[in-house]
């Protein structure tokens, strides 16, 4: 099984400013990574797939990179929406499919 | 637009069973391969099981394999996650999830989640 390790577990980021989430996979998973947005109480809602690919309507400051094992998704400029819990999950070698535990993204 | 809508959550005692159903619309339904993703109050998701858009391959989780049957009916547009052997441990909201293609393995749309507590 692949384990996917997010850090920091916490992000406290002023409005306006960047944020830089990090995923890591305890093996190669090539660029079969995907990152999901949760807000609470609501579902997840995919943001990149194939590690850098915005899905559809996803907002230019999102973005994402990396590939084999380590992993970033980017948020420039935060606006208020985009406070929340984000997860990476690998889809590379399944079953089975494995997420990270999550960063959150609170307001500082 | 595509939309997924989830049933047949509830609460249910330690060793009982429930059927949960996933209702799509919007799309070519036995195109895509569908998943089952729970996440426990307060804690991360965690994949549970997926189908094929024919139906004819199915995964699970080793937390729930022998317990939980995945299937679907195409004619209907629908997916469900019979849960047998229940334990405690299976309370979570329970997401169906769209696959980005068929058999990916990553999800684009999501049902907005039915809750299943399991306690006596």
């Amino acid at each position: 099984e692949i384990v996917m390790t997010q850090s920091p577990a916490t992000l406290s980021v002023s409005p306006g400013e960047g944020a830089t989430l990090s995923c890591r996979a305890s093996q190669s998973v090539s660029s079969n990574l995907a990152w999901y947005q949760q807000k609470p109480g609501q579902a997840p809602r995919l943001l990149i797939y194939g590690a850098s690919t915005r899905a559809t309507g996803i907002p230019a400051r999102f973005s994402g990179s990396g590939s084999g094992t380590e992993f970033t998704l980017t948020i420039n400029s935060l606006q208020s929406e985009d406070f929340a819990v984000y997860y990476c999950q690998q889809y590379n070698n399944w079953p089975p499919l494995t997420f990270g535990g999550g960063t959150k993204v609170e307001i500082k | 637009e595509v939309q997924l809508l989830e049933s047949g959550g509830g609460l249910v005692q330690p060793g009982g069973s429930l059927r949960l159903s996933c209702a799509a619309s919007g799309l070519t339904f036995a195109s895509y391969a569908m998943s089952w993703v729970r996440q426990a109050p307060g804690k991360g998701l965690e994949w549970v099981s997926i189908i094929s858009g024919s139906g004819a391959s199915t995964y699970y989780a080793d937390f729930v394999k022998g317990r939980f049957t995945i299937s679907r009916d195409n004619s209907k547009n629908t997916m469900y996650l019979q849960m047998n052997s229940l334990r405690a441990e299976d309370t979570a909201v329970y997401y169906c999830a769209k696959d980005l293609r068929n058999w990916a393995g990553a999800f684009d749309i999501w049902g907005q989640g039915t809750m299943v507590t399991v306690s006596s």
